[in-house]
């Protein structure tokens, strides 16, 4: 069964750091694509970050462009969003999802977790 | 970016019935689009893409059809477990964008 399961969520002041992990389990995680989505309170969906299998290619909106950057450990099985510069408009809760094989649509979903920013 | 428009965002129905909820891109994204839905307390689930290609596992009393700049979701013979929210996204480009989402409530 596929699990996705985020952590390191919650209240940071603006301007200052956070990073996310997710802990991948029931796929071979290293072949798959794997992105960052995030859903503000009462707001819509809102794509964050993609990295590729080898996480030599990265890709991100303009919003987070040069303030959040993804990465992953293929031999934990870990994906990662370490997030700089907060604004209050980064907050939200921020789901860990994995690319479908050979598309960009996302077919497993973790639960989220939540980032406050807030002085 | 493509905008991507649900032009309901509530949608109330009657287990049994039928509903349709459509979703608009402001360009042509081919048939590169995808529909999920999210029930509370639940992780957001895949039900679509290629707009029109049922992930496994989605019943096939759903099904999606369009093209170009206009699709749609539709959910024949209504469950008790379909009520929830509904997004469309999508992959023609990046960035990737969904729609702001129509929650289907049982009247």
């Amino acid at each position: 069964e596929v699990q996705l399961v985020e952590s390191g969520g919650g209240l940071v002041q603006p301007g200052r750091s956070l990073k996310l992990s997710c802990a991948a389990s029931g796929f071979t995680f290293s072949n798959y694509y794997m992105a960052w989505v995030r859903q503000a309170p009462k707001k819509g969906l809102e794509w964050v970050a993609t990295i590729s299998t080898s996480g030599s290619r990265t890709y991100y909106p303009d919003s987070v462009k040069g303030r959040f950057t993804i990465s992953r450990d293929n031999a934990k099985s870990s994906l990662y969003l370490q997030m700089n510069s907060l604004k209050s408009e980064d907050t939200a809760t921020y789901y860990c999802a994995r690319h479908r094989a050979m598309g960009m649509e996302f077919d497993y979903w973790g639960q989220g977790v939540m980032v406050t920013v807030s002085s | 970016d493509v905008q991507m428009t649900q032009s309901l965002s509530y949608l109330a129905a009657s287990p049994g019935e039928s509903v349709s909820i459509s979703c608009k891109a402001s360009k042509s994204i081919s048939n590169y689009l995808a529909w999920y839905q999210q029930k509370p307390g639940e992780a957001y689930k895949l039900l679509i893409y290629s707009g029109s290609t049922l992930q496994s596992g989605t019943p096939s009393r759903f099904s999606g059809s369009g093209s170009g700049t206009d699709f749609t979701l539709t959910i024949r013979s209504l469950e008790p477990e379909d009520f929830g929210l509904y997004y469309c996204q999508q992959y023609y480009e990046k960035p990737l964008t969904f729609g702001s989402g129509t929650k289907l409530e049982i009247k």
